[in-house]
């Protein structure tokens, strides 16, 4: 059974610093992996999708890598700002379905 | 497009009774999931379907839940009776089967029953 889990579960840095969020999942053969971003009573956003044949995946200040030999996924965010703070997941589906699998999140706090 | 609309927002009800709730998707996705958020068991899938017809309810807890999809703008999610270990935050999200499975999540419904 897939089971994916993210360290750290909160995490507060001062506004501009570089930081990394990990993910580790159990079972090597997923089919694609997400991170999304959760604010506050709100929905998930999808932030990148690296689908299984993929390394890493790129959106402005984001980047996120994966390395299904080891089941990890990294999620690095340059220079962060007060509006990054959100909850971070991470989710795996499983080879050939849309089906996934969420991690329990990291609570990021960016202090101004 | 307005993105997956949910509804309602918030829904406070007693035990015992039935709650629906309910969820547009996204023109066009063919694809739309049922998920329950709460602080102990994170997010969980309770189920999914694919061009309106149901594949995977493994992740729905009883039989008093149900799920059913219509036609492929509208989805219902059915707890009856309900009880308040229900109570949690229910969303909808959709995607597109050639979208590489990206999800596009609605807002949610919270829901307390009491």
């Amino acid at each position: 059974k897939q089971e994916v889990t993210q360290i750290p579960a909160a995490l507060s840095v001062p506004e501009g610093e570089n930081l990394v969020l990990n993910c580790s999942f159990t079972d090597s053969a997923i089919y694609n992996l997400q991170w999304f971003r959760q604010d506050p009573g709100k929905g998930l956003t999808s932030l990148l999708l690296i689908q299984s044949s993929q390394r890493e995946q790129t959106s402005g200040r984001l980047n996120a890598s994966l390395d299904k030999s080891s089941g990890r996924s990294t999620l690095y965010i340059a220079a962060s700002q007060p509006g990054d703070s959100a909850t971070y997941l991470c989710a795996v589906s499983t080879s050939g379905t849309y089906k996934y699998i969420f991690g329990t999140g990291t609570r990021l706090k960016v202090l101004a | 497009d307005a993105g997956v609309i949910q509804s309602p927002r918030h829904e406070v009800t007693e035990m015992g009774q039935e709650v629906t709730l309910r969820c547009k998707p996204i023109s066009g996705h063919d694809y739309l999931f049922w998920y329950r958020q709460t602080m102990m068991r994170g997010l969980e899938l309770l189920i999914y379907f694919n061009n309106n017809v149901p594949i995977d309810d493994s992740g729905m807890p009883e039989d008093r839940f149900s799920a059913k999809m219509p036609n492929a703008s509208f989805s219902t999610l059915k707890i009856q009776p309900s009880e308040p270990r229900d109570s949690a935050v229910y969303f909808c999200a959709s995607s597109l089967m050639t979208g590489q499975g990206i999800q596009y999540f609605g807002a949610g419904t919270r829901l307390s029953v009491l």
